[in-house]
Formats: structure tokens, sequence, C-alpha cells
């Protein structure tokens, strides 16, 4: 079976600071690994994925996360917050047998000024 | 492309009355489709998912049923709603290695 830790409920960061956020999964085959952001009463964007090749993953907004394999993470990093940033963030793993995401508990990131 | 649309986008209901919230997916042919629940302070819940007309596979126990009539449309539904269902669902569809989100429907049950 597969899962997801999102470590951190809340983060709060200033605007420019980095943004972690952290993610560690469990699975028992290669996986393909996703980041969702949500923003209030909306649906999920997809905001970066890992399947296979290069390990460091750009995406949309200036986001990116790296799989580490030793290390079962996929934290997603942004250089330099922007108040639009802030948002709930979830981290995900896809069973390609059914293709059925798990998610994490999601991240909620503030932003201050 | 494909589009995904779920509706009503927020509903109030009372407890103890039906429910039926819609899902249907354009530009694709023969999707497999998804209900997610997030419920207040947690993550998103996979409730049901479906590989084809009339094939639905449930996660969880609950109160909710699904059923997909037609290739594209994904329908959740409760005879007798509960304070707990309260939430807010999300319809999807995928094409690996990718899954494609609805924008929700928000669920308050009173």
């Amino acid at each position: 079976a597969q899962s997801v830790t999102q470590l951190g409920s809340h983060v709060s960061v200033s605007e420019g600071a980095l943004v972690l956020l952290r993610c560690n999964y469990s699975s028992s085959v290669p996986p393909y690994l996703f980041w969702y952001v949500q923003y209030p009463n909306q649906g999920l964007q997809l905001l970066l994925k890992y399947t296979t090749g290069a390990t460091l993953v750009k995406g949309i907004n200036g986001f990116e996360a790296e799989f580490k394999k030793s290390e079962t993470s996929f934290h997603l990093t942004k250089p330099s917050a922007h108040m639009s940033d802030a948002a709930e963030y979830f981290c995900a793993v896809i069973d390609t047998s059914y293709g059925k995401l798990t998610f994490g508990q999601g991240t909620i990131l503030t932003v201050h000024p | 492309s494909q589009t995904i649309h779920q509706w009503p986008a927020t509903l109030v209901q009372p407890v103890g009355s039906p429910l039926s919230l819609e899902c249907t997916v354009e530009g694709t042919s023969n999707p497999n489709l998804y209900w997610y629940r997030q419920a207040a302070g947690r993550g998103l819940q996979l409730l049901f998912y479906s590989v084809g007309i009339g094939q639905i596979s449930s996660e969880v126990p609950q109160n909710l049923s699904a059923s997909r009539p037609q290739d594209r449309q994904f329908i959740l539904s409760s005879k007798k709603l509960l304070l707990s269902d309260s939430g807010f669902y999300l319809c999807a569809w995928n094409r690996l290695p990718e899954a494609f989100f609805g924008q929700g429907t928000r669920l308050t049950v009173v």
C-alpha cells in the first residue's frame, strides 16, 4: 500500500523568503509523485509531477521539487515566496494500476508581508 | 482538450435529505473516474472509483453511493445525509500519470 506524509500542517513564511514544504512517501513500486495546490473553495491544480528521469522537477509559479529515493522524499521548494502563494498544498502518490491518488494531509501555507 | 464539469458548486442540505452530485467529462472516452472528499481540517480521501459503465469500487464504508450510468458521467448519491457527510467533494479522472480535478462541491449538512 502507498502512503504519503506531509510534515507540518501549517507553514508560515515572510514574503520573499524560502518556501519548503516537506513530503515523504511509502511505495512498494517506483512512485509517481505529485504536488497540487488548492485555493479556497476551488479544485486542485497540478504544480508539478515526477514520473521518471530527472529527479529535480520544475513546476508552475516558480516551484520545484526533488525526488530523493534514498530518503523517500519529494519536498517542494520555492526560492522566494509571494503573497499569491498562500494556499493549501497536497503531496500525492498514484497507484498506476487503477490511477488512484493517495494524498498527504495537506499543508496550509501562509505568507506574511 | 479534456474538461471536467462538476455541479453544484455549493449545496446546503438538511440532515436526512437525499443527495445527488454530478460529474461529467468531455474530450475523452472510457476514463477512470473518481470521487474524493475533503473534510474540514483533513486531507483528501478517495471514496469511489470507476473503470467503466456500471463498475463502481468503494474505498471506505460510508453513507454514500456512486453510480456511472454513462461513460463520461459519474454520480455521487445518498438516500439520507448525515452531519458527517459535510465536506468538499471533488470529482476526478485520470490519464496516467496525471489526474484532473473538477472545481468541487462544498456540501454543508445542517
